[in-house]
Parts: structure tokens; C-alpha cells; sequence
């Protein structure tokens, strides 16, 4: 199975900052990687497909980047309305992983 | 609009059986791969099983193989998960989601329906 291991575990951030969470993969996934923004008692959103590309709707702060196994999702000038958990996601073999997750706070 | 929307769970005692569906609409419920997902209270997401659109591939998690059935119904717009047996540690949230290609991420999610096993 592929491991992805989400780091940090929690981030505190002033709003305003720019920030970078990191995903790395146990074994080559090419870029099939996605990110979900999950806010407190809500479902997880789609927030980034195949490591980079953007989604409709998305807030443009947020971008991805990254192959094969070191992946960063950064989000520009945070907002208080950024405090959420984020997970990755690979979708290159099965079973289907999760990291972790990375959960954001504001100062 | 996309609506994907659980119904079936609830308070089982170890061993029993349950069976989630997920009825879906704004969309073309046929042309779409379909997914369960879990998440045990304030931990991370586990993916559960995957289902294709027309039922010819299925996957599951090791965690559930054996103990959980993927199902869906095309006519009725609805995906279904039988569980078995079932622990402790199957107690969570469980989630439906949709996905368009096999490499596809999820794109719309339920809000979810809660599992408890306990005695």
C-alpha cells in the first residue's frame, strides 16, 4: 500500500501568512495526488486535483504542486476562513490512501 | 445541483449487520464511479470501497474485504453498502463520494450518515 505522510501535523498561522503544507508518498505516484480542505463537522471538499490543477470555485490562494513522491499544498495570505483540516489523497494504485491530515489554526 | 445524500445508519452491536445507501441526483448517476469513505470520530478520512460505473470493478480496503458488500442500483440512482460483522473500530462516519475517471479525485461528497457499533 502507498503511505502518505502529511506534515505537519498541526499548523498555527497569523492571518496574512503564506503557508506549505507537504504530502510525501511512500513509492511513486506520478501526480496522482489530490488535496480536500475539511472544515470542523462539514464533508471534505475537493481543493486541488493531479497535484496542480486547479478546481472551479476553488479560492485562487490556494495551489499545488509537486510528482512523483514530495507533493505542497500553499496558501496565500490565509484567512480565518482557511482554519480546516487538509488531506491528501492518491489515487495512482489501490487501495485508495490518505494522509494524516494537517490541520490549520489561526493565531 | 450534485446531491449526494446517506441514510441507513445508527446504534449496531458488534457482529450485526447494517446497510448504508446513498441516493444520488444532478447528475448522471451511470456515468459515474462511486466511493464510500470513513471517518472515526476526530481522525482522518479512510477510504472503504470503490465501486465502477457499471459494476464491472470493485475494490475494498483490507480493513472491510470480506465483511463489507459495494452495491449500486442505476435505475434508482443509488449506491449501497452491506456491512457484516460488524467491530468496534468500523464505528464512524460514513461518507459517499463520486469520482469521474478511475484516477479521478472525489469530486462531491455526502454529508455523511453515523455508524455506531456497541453493545
Amino acid at each position: 500500500d502507498i503511505v502518505l505522510t502529511q506534515s505537519p501535523t498541526t499548523l498555527s498561522v497569523t492571518p496574512g501568512e503564506t503557508v506549505s503544507l507537504s504530502c510525501r508518498a511512500s513509492h511513486s505516484i506520478g501526480t496522482n495526488l489530490h488535496w480536500y480542505q475539511q472544515k470542523t463537522n462539514e464533508s471534505p471538499r475537493l481543493l486541488i486535483k493531479y497535484a496542480s490543477q486547479s478546481i472551479s470555485g476553488i479560492p485562487s490562494r490556494f495551489s499545488a504542486s509537486g510528482s512523483g513522491t514530495d507533493f505542497t499544498l500553499n496558501i496565500n495570505n490565509v484567512e480565518f476562513d482557511d482554519v480546516s483540516s487538509y488531506f491528501c489523497q492518491q489515487t495512482q494504485s489501490w487501495p485508495r490512501t490518505f494522509g494524516g491530515g494537517t490541520k490549520l489554526e489561526l493565531k | 445541483e450534485v446531491q449526494l445524500v446517506e441514510s441507513g445508519g445508527g446504534l449496531v452491536q458488534p457482529g450485526r449487520s447494517l446497510k448504508l445507501s446513498c441516493l444520488a441526483s444532478g447528475f448522471t448517476f451511470s456515468n459515474y464511479g462511486m466511493n464510500w469513505i470513513r471517518q472515526a470520530p476526530g481522525k482522518g478520512l479512510e477510504w472503504v470501497a470503490s465501486i465502477s460505473s457499471s459494476s464491472s470493478y470493485i475494490y475494498y480496503a483490507d480493513t472491510v474485504k470480506g465483511r463489507f458488500t459495494i452495491s449500486r442500483d442505476n435505475a434508482k440512482n443509488t449506491l449501497y453498502l452491506q456491512m457484516t460483522s460488524l467491530r468496534s473500530e468500523d464505528t464512524a462516519l460514513y461518507y459517499c463520494a463520486r469520482h469521474y475517471y478511475s484516477g479521478d479525485g472525489f469530486d462531491y461528497w455526502g454529508q455523511g450518515v453515523m455508524v455506531t457499533v456497541s453493545s
